[in-house]
């Protein structure tokens, strides 16, 4: 039942691993979202998909690369893990637009670099 | 660009007592408005939405009001209980495909 999920909910590794989060939605939703929370908890949007295509990659370093093999599903791959990328990571699905449409979030997806 | 700017937290009060969190926005044209709620160790979850000037959204006796002339969006519940102690972002959207979030105004309330 749940809408959004992601995996795994937790996530520690060392600095230069590569690591993926998954994400699925069951909403038949359009456009899918992640974020990062840093640990002072603000919010900030990394990159959005609407029908598998990137529309916003906001300024994010290429060491982190988006993949959406369909709707439902948009992963996240990291090279070369710092740690400075510690932090929650969370994905998240709309409808379209979200001027209208509320946003739905999965878990979060604690990674800690050591 | 958009921003958001939220009152800064922590919040502390005692049950039964009266929650403001004050939000003020910059925006170049007419955005939506929200305000996101994630408690303990879960996602965000939308709380209430406004998409005009005037609108008010509420939801779980929370509430609050589109204002343009001051370009606000305060959010206020008159009695709150321990259960609403979480993290409050305000956030705003305007013709593209990402919300704009706040810093985040964490709220505990003590029984």
């Amino acid at each position: 039942d749940t809408a959004v999920s992601q995996t795994p909910k937790y996530l520690v590794t060392q600095m230069g691993n590569d690591k993926s989060i998954k994400c699925e939605q069951n909403l038949g939703h359009d456009t899918m979202y992640w974020y990062k929370q840093d640990s002072k908890k603000f919010l900030k949007i990394m990159f959005s998909y609407n029908n598998k295509e990137l529309i916003i990659n906001e300024t994010v370093p290429n060491r982190f690369s988006p993949k959406s093999p369909d709707k439902a599903h948009l992963n996240l791959h990291i090279n070369s893990l710092e740690l400075g990328d510690s932090a929650v990571y969370f994905c998240a699905s709309s409808q379209a637009s979200p001027i209208t449409d509320t946003q739905y979030f999965g878990p979060g997806t604690r990674l800690t670099v050591l | 660009g958009n921003s958001v700017t939220q009152m800064e937290g922590p919040v502390t009060l005692s049950e039964e007592a009266f929650l403001t969190i004050n939000c003020t926005y910059t925006a170049t044209g007419y955005p939506s408005l929200f305000w996101y709620v994630q408690y303990p160790g879960e996602g965000l979850q939308l709380l209430l939405k406004a998409t005009k000037a005037d609108d008010k959204g509420s939801n779980k006796g929370f509430e609050a009001t589109y204002r343009k002339e001051t370009t606000s969006f305060h959010l206020e519940k008159g009695s709150v209980q321990v259960s609403d102690s979480a993290v409050y972002f305000c956030a705003l959207s305007e013709g593209d495909y990402k919300l704009s979030f706040g810093a985040g105004t964490t709220v505990t309330v003590r029984a």
